[in-house]
Protein backbone atom coordinates (compact mmCIF):
# COMPACT_ATOMS: atom_id res chain seq x y z
CA UNK A 1 0.00 0.00 0.00
CA UNK A 2 1.21 3.52 -0.84
CA UNK A 3 2.46 5.70 1.74
CA UNK A 4 3.30 9.09 3.00
CA UNK A 5 4.60 10.23 6.11
CA UNK A 6 4.93 13.60 7.50
CA UNK A 7 7.40 14.88 10.39
CA UNK A 8 7.23 16.25 12.34
CA UNK A 9 3.23 16.82 13.02
CA UNK A 10 3.80 20.26 13.83
CA UNK A 11 6.68 22.60 14.69
CA UNK A 12 6.90 26.11 16.56
CA UNK A 13 9.81 28.05 15.08
CA UNK A 14 11.25 31.34 15.81
CA UNK A 15 11.25 34.30 13.51
CA UNK A 16 14.63 33.49 11.42
CA UNK A 17 15.23 30.21 12.41
CA UNK A 18 16.19 27.54 9.57
CA UNK A 19 14.54 24.30 9.96
CA UNK A 20 13.57 20.93 7.33
CA UNK A 21 10.27 19.52 7.17
CA UNK A 22 10.73 15.53 6.27
CA UNK A 23 8.27 13.60 3.78
CA UNK A 24 9.01 9.72 3.86
CA UNK A 25 7.52 7.70 0.93
CA UNK A 26 6.51 3.96 0.31
CA UNK A 27 5.51 3.64 -3.09
CA UNK A 28 5.84 2.16 -6.19
CA UNK A 29 6.11 3.53 -9.60
CA UNK A 30 6.83 7.43 -8.37
CA UNK A 31 5.52 9.95 -10.94
CA UNK A 32 6.18 13.09 -9.13
CA UNK A 33 6.36 14.31 -5.69
CA UNK A 34 4.40 17.40 -4.68
CA UNK A 35 4.58 20.12 -1.67
CA UNK A 36 1.48 22.35 -1.34
CA UNK A 37 0.82 24.98 1.34
CA UNK A 38 -2.63 24.94 2.85
CA UNK A 39 -3.88 28.13 4.62
CA UNK A 40 -6.53 27.15 7.96
CA UNK A 41 -10.05 27.05 5.59
CA UNK A 42 -8.50 27.75 2.16
CA UNK A 43 -7.33 24.82 -0.67
CA UNK A 44 -3.88 23.80 -1.31
CA UNK A 45 -1.27 25.97 -2.79
CA UNK A 46 0.74 24.59 -4.51
CA UNK A 47 4.44 24.79 -4.61
CA UNK A 48 6.87 22.41 -5.90
CA UNK A 49 6.85 19.33 -8.15
CA UNK A 50 9.88 16.85 -7.93
CA UNK A 51 10.13 13.36 -9.90
CA UNK A 52 13.58 12.31 -10.17
CA UNK A 53 16.13 11.47 -6.72
CA UNK A 54 19.02 14.27 -6.52
CA UNK A 55 16.76 17.23 -8.03
CA UNK A 56 16.02 20.48 -6.08
CA UNK A 57 13.53 23.41 -6.76
CA UNK A 58 13.85 26.70 -4.70
CA UNK A 59 11.18 29.38 -4.01
CA UNK A 60 11.85 32.40 -1.87
CA UNK A 61 12.78 30.71 1.38
CA UNK A 62 12.01 27.73 0.37
CA UNK A 63 14.03 24.40 -0.89
CA UNK A 64 12.73 21.10 -1.42
CA UNK A 65 14.80 17.91 -2.24
CA UNK A 66 14.04 14.25 -3.26
CA UNK A 67 15.71 11.40 -2.36
CA UNK A 68 14.36 8.07 -3.57
CA UNK A 69 12.95 7.32 -0.01
CA UNK A 70 12.03 10.65 1.47
CA UNK A 71 11.65 14.25 0.31
CA UNK A 72 12.74 17.71 2.69
CA UNK A 73 11.30 21.15 2.35
CA UNK A 74 13.87 23.41 3.90
CA UNK A 75 12.51 26.78 5.13
CA UNK A 76 15.69 29.16 5.87
CA UNK A 77 15.37 32.45 8.12
CA UNK A 78 11.26 31.97 8.25
CA UNK A 79 8.73 35.13 9.05
CA UNK A 80 5.72 34.61 10.49
CA UNK A 81 3.76 34.59 6.55
CA UNK A 82 5.44 31.42 6.48
CA UNK A 83 3.10 29.86 9.67
CA UNK A 84 1.03 27.38 7.65
CA UNK A 85 0.16 23.10 7.24
CA UNK A 86 2.40 22.45 4.05
CA UNK A 87 1.43 18.62 2.78
CA UNK A 88 3.55 16.15 0.78
CA UNK A 89 1.54 14.08 -1.91
CA UNK A 90 2.47 11.45 -4.22
CA UNK A 91 1.29 11.12 -7.66
CA UNK A 92 2.05 7.11 -8.61
CA UNK A 93 1.69 4.99 -12.19
CA UNK A 94 -0.11 1.84 -12.20
CA UNK A 95 -3.31 4.16 -13.61
CA UNK A 96 -3.80 5.43 -10.13
CA UNK A 97 -4.31 9.65 -11.08
CA UNK A 98 -5.16 11.04 -8.08
CA UNK A 99 -2.59 12.47 -5.05
CA UNK A 100 -1.87 10.40 -2.24
CA UNK A 101 -1.31 13.20 0.59
CA UNK A 102 0.50 13.05 3.60
CA UNK A 103 -1.22 14.04 6.96
CA UNK A 104 0.81 17.83 7.25
CA UNK A 105 3.19 19.55 9.08
CA UNK A 106 1.62 22.37 10.86
CA UNK A 107 4.23 25.29 10.98
CA UNK A 108 4.30 27.84 13.51
CA UNK A 109 6.78 30.87 12.91
CA UNK A 110 6.65 33.26 16.19
CA UNK A 111 7.78 36.80 15.30
CA UNK B 1 -2.42 31.26 -14.13
CA UNK B 2 -4.37 27.74 -13.36
CA UNK B 3 -7.00 29.36 -10.98
CA UNK B 4 -9.63 26.91 -9.57
CA UNK B 5 -12.85 28.42 -8.47
CA UNK B 6 -15.54 26.59 -5.96
CA UNK B 7 -18.64 27.69 -4.84
CA UNK B 8 -20.05 28.07 -2.22
CA UNK B 9 -17.56 28.70 0.43
CA UNK B 10 -19.41 27.22 3.14
CA UNK B 11 -22.92 25.81 3.02
CA UNK B 12 -25.22 24.81 6.44
CA UNK B 13 -28.30 22.21 5.44
CA UNK B 14 -30.60 20.13 6.85
CA UNK B 15 -30.17 16.53 7.14
CA UNK B 16 -31.92 14.64 4.43
CA UNK B 17 -31.58 17.68 1.86
CA UNK B 18 -29.22 17.53 -1.34
CA UNK B 19 -26.00 20.51 -1.94
CA UNK B 20 -24.63 20.99 -5.07
CA UNK B 21 -20.86 22.12 -4.92
CA UNK B 22 -19.32 23.50 -8.19
CA UNK B 23 -15.85 23.49 -9.55
CA UNK B 24 -14.66 25.66 -12.16
CA UNK B 25 -11.27 25.65 -13.91
CA UNK B 26 -11.13 30.15 -14.93
CA UNK B 27 -8.57 29.59 -17.03
CA UNK B 28 -7.58 26.89 -18.35
CA UNK B 29 -9.61 23.98 -19.46
CA UNK B 30 -9.61 21.07 -16.89
CA UNK B 31 -9.13 17.24 -18.96
CA UNK B 32 -9.31 15.77 -15.13
CA UNK B 33 -11.38 17.12 -12.03
CA UNK B 34 -10.83 15.86 -8.67
CA UNK B 35 -12.65 15.56 -5.72
CA UNK B 36 -11.11 15.18 -2.21
CA UNK B 37 -12.25 15.77 1.61
CA UNK B 38 -10.41 16.86 4.51
CA UNK B 39 -11.60 16.11 7.84
CA UNK B 40 -10.42 18.23 10.86
CA UNK B 41 -6.59 17.56 10.82
CA UNK B 42 -6.25 14.95 8.76
CA UNK B 43 -5.02 14.60 4.74
CA UNK B 44 -7.30 15.00 1.97
CA UNK B 45 -8.71 11.56 0.82
CA UNK B 46 -9.78 11.24 -2.65
CA UNK B 47 -13.00 10.52 -3.34
CA UNK B 48 -13.52 10.67 -7.14
CA UNK B 49 -11.88 11.39 -10.49
CA UNK B 50 -13.94 12.88 -13.17
CA UNK B 51 -12.70 13.34 -17.10
CA UNK B 52 -15.03 15.58 -18.71
CA UNK B 53 -17.97 13.87 -20.72
CA UNK B 54 -17.34 10.44 -19.19
CA UNK B 55 -18.22 8.51 -15.78
CA UNK B 56 -16.53 9.83 -12.50
CA UNK B 57 -14.37 6.60 -11.07
CA UNK B 58 -14.94 6.63 -7.38
CA UNK B 59 -12.40 5.38 -4.88
CA UNK B 60 -12.88 2.42 -2.71
CA UNK B 61 -15.75 2.58 0.12
CA UNK B 62 -16.71 6.38 -1.58
CA UNK B 63 -20.79 5.73 -2.59
CA UNK B 64 -21.12 6.61 -5.84
CA UNK B 65 -24.70 7.04 -5.60
CA UNK B 66 -24.62 9.01 -2.15
CA UNK B 67 -21.77 11.79 -3.86
CA UNK B 68 -22.97 12.42 -7.62
CA UNK B 69 -20.34 13.92 -9.65
CA UNK B 70 -20.88 15.68 -13.31
CA UNK B 71 -18.31 16.83 -15.22
CA UNK B 72 -20.13 18.01 -18.23
CA UNK B 73 -17.60 20.85 -19.78
CA UNK B 74 -13.60 21.38 -19.52
CA UNK B 75 -14.15 23.71 -17.25
CA UNK B 76 -17.04 22.72 -14.61
CA UNK B 77 -17.56 20.07 -12.60
CA UNK B 78 -19.93 19.30 -9.48
CA UNK B 79 -20.15 17.49 -6.89
CA UNK B 80 -23.79 16.71 -5.50
CA UNK B 81 -24.05 15.30 -1.68
CA UNK B 82 -27.48 13.75 -1.59
CA UNK B 83 -29.23 12.72 1.23
CA UNK B 84 -26.85 14.77 3.52
CA UNK B 85 -26.01 13.87 7.23
CA UNK B 86 -24.11 15.30 10.11
CA UNK B 87 -21.97 12.15 9.59
CA UNK B 88 -21.04 13.65 5.64
CA UNK B 89 -20.08 17.44 7.72
CA UNK B 90 -17.00 17.84 6.29
CA UNK B 91 -14.24 20.12 3.98
CA UNK B 92 -14.90 19.17 0.40
CA UNK B 93 -11.98 20.71 -1.83
CA UNK B 94 -11.95 19.99 -6.00
CA UNK B 95 -8.75 20.09 -8.41
CA UNK B 96 -8.04 20.17 -11.69
CA UNK B 97 -5.26 19.59 -14.25
CA UNK B 98 -4.64 20.38 -17.74
CA UNK B 99 -2.66 16.82 -18.35
CA UNK B 100 -0.96 14.19 -16.91
CA UNK B 101 2.24 15.51 -15.77
CA UNK B 102 1.04 18.73 -14.85
CA UNK B 103 0.19 19.63 -11.10
CA UNK B 104 -2.85 19.46 -9.58
CA UNK B 105 -4.32 22.87 -8.47
CA UNK B 106 -6.95 23.67 -5.53
CA UNK B 107 -10.18 25.47 -5.21
CA UNK B 108 -10.70 27.09 -2.10
CA UNK B 109 -12.80 24.39 -0.40
CA UNK B 110 -16.57 23.91 0.78
CA UNK B 111 -17.41 23.66 3.96
CA UNK B 112 -20.12 21.74 4.11
CA UNK B 113 -22.46 21.32 8.07
CA UNK B 114 -25.30 19.29 8.03
CA UNK B 115 -27.55 19.87 10.93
Amino acid sequence: EDQVTQSPEALRLQEGESSSLNCSYTVSGLRGLFWYRQDPGKGPEFLFTLYSAGEEKEKERLKATLTKKESFLHITAPKPEDSATYLCAVRVGGGADGLTFGKGTHLIIQP
Amino acid sequence: GAVVSQHPSWVICKSGTSVKIECRSLDFQATTMFWYRQFPKQSLMLMATSNEGSKATYEQGVEKDKFLINHASLTLSTLTVTSAHPEDSSFYICSARTQSVSPLHFGNGTRLTVT
